[in-house]
């Protein structure tokens, strides 16, 4: 069965470190792939998206990851992590099977030191 | 502005009495998702629409039922809400295999 699995359930950094937060999925052949963040009593909002082409894509508020196939990863980093990035971080897939389904990983809280 | 919108944002009801939250969209998109999301966890998809047709996730409660009268509008039913279906309930579109807008959430409490 297709899954998701973001293997860190919390992450701390102090800001401006650096940060990786791990995405690993299940299915056949390649997703869609996407990073979303959802601040307490909020809706997600997208932070980037990989469909083909370019494997290390960029998105808002500095953010990037890269689609490593060998590995079914797409894992998301940004440099410098800033107080404000304090959030719950999903990454979601979508795939076929029968229609198009949109599933989501079990999240990663980050949690920013001062 | 607002593309996916959801009302209410907070919903209180009783337990046992049937509530019906809504979900309009601006962007006439042709697939709508329903997600369930409670404290704490992934958004869970509960059942989706692919233009009229009707996708239940096989472990979707029946207790849980969705209208969607048009390509705006789309209804999530409870029928007999359990004090276990107190979450956020959130609504997306998107077209065809392209990426997912989503409201701002329904936070239902069952009292």
């Amino acid at each position: 069965a297709q899954s998701v699995t973001q293997p860190d359930i919390h992450i701390t950094v102090s800001e401006g470190a650096s940060l990786e937060l791990r995405c690993n999925y299940s299915y056949g052949a390649t997703p869609y792939l996407f990073w979303y963040v959802q601040s307490p009593g909020q809706g997600l909002q997208l932070l980037l998206k990989y469909f083909s082409g370019d494997t290390l894509v960029q998105g808002i508020k500095g953010f990037e990851a890269e689609f490593k196939r060998s590995q079914s990863s797409f894992n998301l980093r940004k440099p410098s992590v800033h107080w404000s990035d304090a959030a719950e971080y999903f990454c979601a897939v979508g795939f076929t099977s029968g229609t198009y389904k949109y599933i989501f990983g079990t999240g990663t809280r980050l949690k920013v030191l001062a | 502005d607002a593309m996916v919108i959801q009302n209410p944002r907070y919903q209180v009801t009783q337990f046992g009495k049937p509530v019906t939250l809504s979900c309009s969209q601006t962007l006439n998109h042709n697939v709508m998702y329903w997600y369930q999301q409670k404290s704490s966890q992934a958004p869970k998809l509960l059942f989706h629409y692919y233009d009229k047709d009707f996708n239940n996730e096989a472990d979707t409660p029946d207790n849980f039922q969705s209208r969607r009268p048009n390509t705006s509008f789309c209804f999530l039913d409870i029928r007999s809400p359990g004090l276990g279906d107190a979450a956020m309930y959130l609504c997306a579109t998107s077209r065809d295999q392209g990426r997912a807008f989503f409201g701002q959430g329904t936070r239902l409490t069952v009292v």
